[in-house]
């Protein structure tokens, strides 16, 4: 079975702050995807990236970057100044491999909330 | 490109009754998929369809059904209604579906958010 696991349920930092959202997961398949996404107060899910389990390069994306790191099973997100707008919940998923029939699974998300 | 669309956005039920919501994904995207929200248990894998074949299906009873059409609309049923079923319903839909492609990203719609009296 996969799992993901987002321990911090809340994180509150001032503006320009930089915060780290932590994601750690389990599966057994040698093949497989991270993703994260943001959900804004209306609801939508809004893709944010896609790594898989053969890429370990670290990804920046403008105030944005991402640390795979396999050794630890962990896909950890930065944001860096972090702005009023980056307010949302987060949340980390892992699409399995054949194994688990590609299968997605969400951790349970963080709820940022940036305080100007 | 229109997005995904769900209707309907907000609908209230009483329990015993059943429900009926509706996802038309982004023109070309043959993959969609269903999620349940809920403060208690987060996002919750429903069930997967792939040119109107189910793929997946996640841990929730019969109650729960779902279907999807030759044009990739798909719908979602849930009979019986609980209180515990009231919940935010996303539909998200996938350009690469086929086994074996790389996952495309995922684009949900806003979601059709259940209340049940």
């Amino acid at each position: 079975a996969q799992k993901v696991t987002q321990a911090q349920t809340e994180i509150s930092v001032v503006e320009k702050e930089d915060v780290t959202l932590d994601c750690v997961y389990e599966t057994r398949d040698t093949t497989y995807y991270l993703f994260w996404y943001k959900q804004p107060p209306s609801g939508e899910l809004v893709f944010l990236i896609r790594r898989n389990s053969f890429d370990e390069q670290n990804e920046i994306s403008g105030r944005y970057s991402w640390n795979f790191q396999k050794s630890t099973s962990s896909f950890n997100f930065t944001i860096t100044a972090s702005q009023v707008v980056d307010s949302a919940v987060y949340f980390c998923a892992l699409r399995g491999g054949r194994g688990s029939n590609y299968k997605l699974t969400f951790g349970k998300g963080t709820l940022l909330t940036v305080n100007p | 490109k229109a997005g995904v669309t769900q209707t309907p956005r907000y609908l209230i039920k009483t329990r015993g009754q059943q429900v009926t919501l509706s996802c038309s994904p982004i023109s070309g995207h043959r993959s969609v998929s269903w999620y349940q929200q809920t403060p208690g248990q987060g996002l919750q894998f429903l069930f997967e369809y792939f040119s109107e074949t189910q793929r997946n299906k996640g841990n929730f009873p019969g109650r729960f059904s779902g279907r999807q059409f030759s044009n990739s609309r798909s719908e979602m049923n849930v009979s019986t209604l609980e209180l515990g079923d009231s919940a935010l319903y996303l539909c998200a839909s996938s350009q690469l579906g086929g086994q074996g492609d790389t996952p495309g990203e995922l684009f949900f719609g806003e979601g059709s958010r259940l209340t049940v009296l």
